[in-house]
């Protein structure tokens, strides 16, 4: 059971414009949602994260909105950057559930490339 | 302030041997996690540990596989009697208490042969 998803496994955006990864999540305990960001043979990287008390958060380039309703989360990235070619994940946390860990539910990735 | 740092970065086991792998948090992270990303896959939560106590495990294999994070030295995964399906990036993440950020390591990568 995919709790969550990230049905877009490919991105292809040109530098300077908007990118777009969305993500949708199907378990309502979901309190806390993160964006990680991964190159080849690496970790993953922290991006941006966002509480279910919020629908927006801001980071400089990167805003990641939450719409609770639809169970869904996106990430925007503008300007996109050649060096924001990498994979992206979107990932899920219920805290009560966890007493205050961080286990994460991942999805499967979303590969963005940038072109010139 | 170091980063969370996996050992080894790869390592190779023939079928039927044992694997270690070797996780130390962050300075001052009580919490260390880990996860599993097999080919073309997503990263899978295996077990969440603090110093000394298995808080979750429920992402384990239930046999072959173990954890502990002792009260000193870095946290440890074992892998017994590793099979070709073992084969797979495990990667350690660190977090502090209560804090929703896991930072994590630059992961080990497990090939069996």
């Amino acid at each position: 059971d995919q709790q969550v998803k990230q049905n877009s496994p490919s991105l292809s955006v040109q530098e300077g414009r908007i990118s777009i990864l969305n993500c949708d999540y199907t378990n309502s305990m979901f309190d806390y949602f993160l964006w990680y960001k991964k190159y080849p043979a690496e970790g993953p990287t922290f991006l941006i994260s966002i509480s279910s008390i919020k629908d927006k958060n801001e980071d400089g380039r990167f805003t990641v909105f939450l719409n609770k309703s639809a169970k869904h989360l996106s990430l925007h990235i503008v300007p996109s950057q050649p060096g924001d070619s990498a994979v992206y994940f979107c990932a899920a946390s219920a805290k009560l559930l966890t007493g205050g860990g961080n286990k994460l539910t991942f999805g499967t990735g979303t590969q963005l490339k940038v072109e010139l | 302030n170091a980063g969370v740092m996996q050992n080894p970065r790869h390592l190779v086991r023939r079928r039927g041997q044992e694997a270690r792998l070797r996780c130390s948090p962050m300075k001052g992270h009580s919490h260390v996690y880990w996860y599993r990303q097999l080919p073309e896959e997503g990263l899978k939560f295996m077990v969440y540990l603090q110093k000394e106590n298995i808080i979750d495990e429920s992402g384990m294999p239930k046999e072959r596989f173990s954890a502990e994070f002792p009260k000193e030295g870095p946290s440890i995964l074992r892998i017994q009697q590793v099979v070709r399906g073992d084969s797979a990036a495990y990667f350690c993440a660190s977090s502090p208490w209560m804090n929703t950020e896991a930072f994590f390591g630059q992961g080990t990568r497990l090939t069996v042969v």
